[in-house]
C-alpha cells in the first residue's frame, strides 16, 4: 500500500523567512502534485511534477521531484501571511489515481 | 471554464439516516473521482469512475456506501444508513482526458454532519 508522509505536519513561520515541506512516498511514481487548501475550501492545484528532476516556481513557492529518492519538496521563500493555508501534496499511481499526504499545515506570523 | 459543481455544500443528518451527494465534472473530463476528507486529514479516494464504469471502488464501504454515474457525465453518492464516522467534507473532482495528465480539479465539495 502506497504511503504518502509529509512533515512537517505544522508548521509556524515568521513573514520574511524561508522554509521547506518535504513529502516522502513509498512506491515507484513519477507524478506529483502540490495542492493548496484554505479553510473550508476546497483543493487548488499549485504544481504538477511530472519527470525525475522536475522544478516549477510560481510566486515564493517551488516544487521539486526526485523519483530516486521518492522525495518532492515545496520550499517557502520570504513567506507573507497571504501564504498561511493548508499543503498537500498527491502520488499518481496507475489508473491515475491519487494518494494525498496528511497535509501541512502553514501560518505565516506577521 | 466552469469548475466541478457539487450540492449541496452542507448538511446534517442524525445517524442510521440516509444522504445523497451529487457531482457535475468540467465538461469533457471523462474520470471522475469521489474522495473522502476527514477533518485533519488528507482525502481519501473512495471511487473512480471513467465514463460510466467504474475503475477503483477498493476503498469504498461498500455496505453502506454506493455511487453511480449514470450517462458518464454527473455521478451520484449515497449513504444508507450513516454512521457518526462519516462526518466529513466528501469531494468531487475531474480530470482531463490528456493521455498522462491525471492534475484532478476539484468540486467545493460537501460537508457532512452526522449527529
Amino acid at each position: 500500500e502506497l504511503k504518502v508522509e509529509q512533515n512537517p505536519l505544522f508548521l509556524s513561520m515568521q513573514e520574511g523567512k524561508n522554509y521547506t515541506i518535504y513529502c516522502n512516498y513509498s512506491t515507484t511514481s513519477d507524478r506529483l502534485y502540490w495542492y493548496r487548501q484554505d479553510p473550508g475550501k476546497s483543493l487548488e492545484s499549485l504544481f504538477v511534477l511530472l519527470s525525475n528532476g522536475a522544478v516549477k516556481q510560481e510566486g515564493r513557492l517551488m516544487a521539486s521531484l526526485d523519483t530516486k529518492a521518492r522525495l518532492s519538496t515545496l520550499h517557502i521563500t520570504a513567506a507573507v501571511h497571504d501564504l498561511s493555508a493548508t499543503y498537500f501534496c498527491a502520488v499518481g499511481t496507475s489508473g491515475s489515481r491519487l494518494t494525498f499526504g496528511e497535509g501541512t499545515q502553514l501560518t505565516v506570523n506577521p | 471554464e466552469a469548475g466541478v459543481a457539487q450540492s449541496p455544500r452542507y448538511k446534517i443528518i442524525e445517524k442510521r439516516q440516509s444522504v445523497a451527494f451529487w457531482c457535475n465534472p468540467i465538461s469533457g473530463h471523462a474520470t471522475l473521482y469521489w474522495y473522502q476528507q476527514i477533518l485533519g486529514q488528507g482525502p481519501k479516494l473512495l471511487i473512480q469512475f471513467q465514463n460510466n464504469g467504474v475503475v477503483d471502488d477498493s476503498q469504498l464501504p461498500k455496505d453502506r456506501f454506493s455511487a453511480e454515474r449514470l450517462k458518464g457525465v454527473d455521478s451520484t453518492l449515497k449513504i444508507q444508513p450513516a454512521k457518526l464516522e462519516d462526518s466529513a467534507v466528501y469531494l468531487c473532482a475531474s480530470t482531463p482526458p490528456y493521455p498522462g495528465n491525471t492534475e484532478a480539479f476539484f468540486g467545493q465539495g460537501t460537508r457532512l454532519t452526522v449527529v
